[in-house]
């Protein structure tokens, strides 16, 4: 079945340093990939996506690429924010009984960003 | 706006009582999911729903039951057979079941269900 492994947090950084957390699946087929933001007491808000191979996702300064040949896509961000601090989950979609598409998380990454 | 609406934001249930939270959308979305999140887990499917009248079980489908009645909600009742029903439940609908595997899929804000 799908899969995904992210990596373990929390993750300490401080503001404006490089951020990267990795995220690897298992899927067959095609599935796509995204990156979802929890902030404290929220529902998940949708960061980025990328529907196939090669593709780059991007949204308020955070990148990941979809690389098929290492089954990765790895959350990056040149220079974090205070308010960047959140719970980051990498999810991919696959198809389920009659058509539609069932999201697979990670366990999720605490990131907390310090001045 | 758009979105979804869970109710209440926080619940608390006495042990052999069964509770029903809450899931409205207003985006026009045929689809519909709950799933349940524990700390350290990530997020797990519940229940989903891809039209009027139907529903299927997901991965962790037990001690909990759904409806889908109308297109716009979807409440999830979680029952006294649920042996851990503390945690956090989210619900999420997407644009349509035949749209293939890219549809992203929008989140409400969340119900903690504490059983006391």
């Amino acid at each position: 079945g799908n899969s995904v492994t992210q990596m373990e947090g929390p993750v300490t950084l401080s503001e404006e340093a490089f951020l990267t957390i990795n995220c690897t699946y298992t899927a067959t087929g095609y599935p796509s990939l995204f990156w979802y933001v929890q902030y404290p007491g929220e529902g998940l808000q949708l960061l980025l996506k990328a529907t196939k191979a090669d593709d780059k996702g991007s949204n308020k300064g955070f990148e990941a690429t979809y690389r098929k040949e290492t089954t990765s896509f790895h959350l990056e961000k040149g220079s974090v924010q205070v308010s960047d601090s959140a719970v980051y989950f990498c999810a991919l979609s696959g198809s389920i009984t009659g058509g539609g598409n069932k999201l697979t998380f990670g366990t999720g990454t605490q990131l907390k960003v310090e001045l | 706006d758009g979105g979804i609406t869970q109710s209440p934001k926080y619940l608390f249930r006495k042990e052999g009582q069964n509770v029903t939270l809450s899931c409205e959308q207003n985006l026009n979305h045929d689809a519909m999911y709950w799933y349940r999140q524990d700390p350290g887990q990530g997020l797990r499917l519940i229940y989903y729903s891809q039209i009027v009248n139907d529903f299927q079980k997901g991965d962790i489908a037990e001690g909990y039951s759904v409806s889908r009645e109308k297109k716009e909600s979807f409440p999830l009742t979680v029952t006294s057979a649920q042996k851990n029903p503390t945690a956090f439940y989210l619900c999420a609908s997407s644009s349509g079941a035949g749209g293939g595997n890219y549809n992203e899929q929008f989140f409400g804000p969340g119900t903690r269900l504490t059983v006391l």
